[in-house]
């Protein structure tokens, strides 16, 4: 039973435009939520995190939105670029600091920035 | 650093073989995931290991699959017999509590025939 949701297999965006991403969850128990990239061929990196005491966490270009109440997180890249074409997993994790127990992650969202 | 190494990249085997993946963390990071992506499943926990002990292990499909991490700089994990569903890309992470998250290996792409 996924208790990470990335409805969305595919998205394709518009250069220069916002892509969103979103992810839901079920488990109550996740404190701590993570957005990996993945080209392919190459494994995920860490893109932007963001604890369960904020509800928004910004990086550059990226931003991490949490509502806790809905079970609901989502990405923001904006603008969005080229080299944002990849896959997008969103994961979540326990109580105990970002890294420290395995990662339970989404099926992935594959973002494609059109020209 | 050269960030967390796993061999080979590719694996295409027999049904029934024996086969294993290894990985090498990020010297200095006690802590060691394998993860397996497929397409049904997505990327799922397998095992990990918190200074070489291993600590959930709930995540392995079958006693055909064991993992074993002898020092902090080395871990295997072993498929015996191989099955044509095993097929998938396995990475491995390591993490540091001074780290601000799981750095991922390139992965091994598995195919058993």
């Amino acid at each position: 039973d996924q208790q990470v949701k990335q409805n969305s297999p595919s998205l394709s965006v518009q250069e220069g435009r916002i892509s969103i991403l979103n992810c839901d969850y079920t488990n109550s128990m996740f404190d701590y939520f993570l957005w990996y990239k993945k080209y392919p061929a190459e494994g995920p990196t860490f893109l932007i995190s963001i604890s369960s005491i904020k509800d928004k966490n910004e990086d550059g270009r990226f931003t991490v939105f949490l509502n806790k109440s809905a079970k609901h997180l989502s990405l923001h890249i904006v603008p969005s670029q080229p080299g944002d074409s990849a896959v997008y997993f969103c994961a979540a994790t326990m109580p105990s600091g970002g890294g420290a127990d395995g990662l339970t992650f989404g099926k992935g969202t594959h973002l494609i920035i059109q020209p | 650093d050269a960030g967390v190494i796993q061999s080979p990249r590719h694996e295409v085997t027999e049904m029934g073989q024996e086969v294993t993946l290894r990985c090498k963390p990020i010297s200095g990071h006690n802590s060691l995931f394998w993860y397996r992506q497929t397409m049904m499943r997505g990327l799922e926990l397998l095992i990990y290991f918190n200074n070489n002990v291993p600590i959930d292990d709930s995540g392995m499909p079958e006693d055909r699959f064991s993992a074993k991490m002898p020092n902090a700089s080395f871990s295997t994990l072993k498929i015996q017999p191989s099955e044509p569903r095993d097929s998938a890309v396995y990475f491995c992470a390591s993490w540091s509590s001074w780290a601000d998250t799981q750095y991922f290996g390139p992965g091994t792409r598995l195919t058993v025939l």
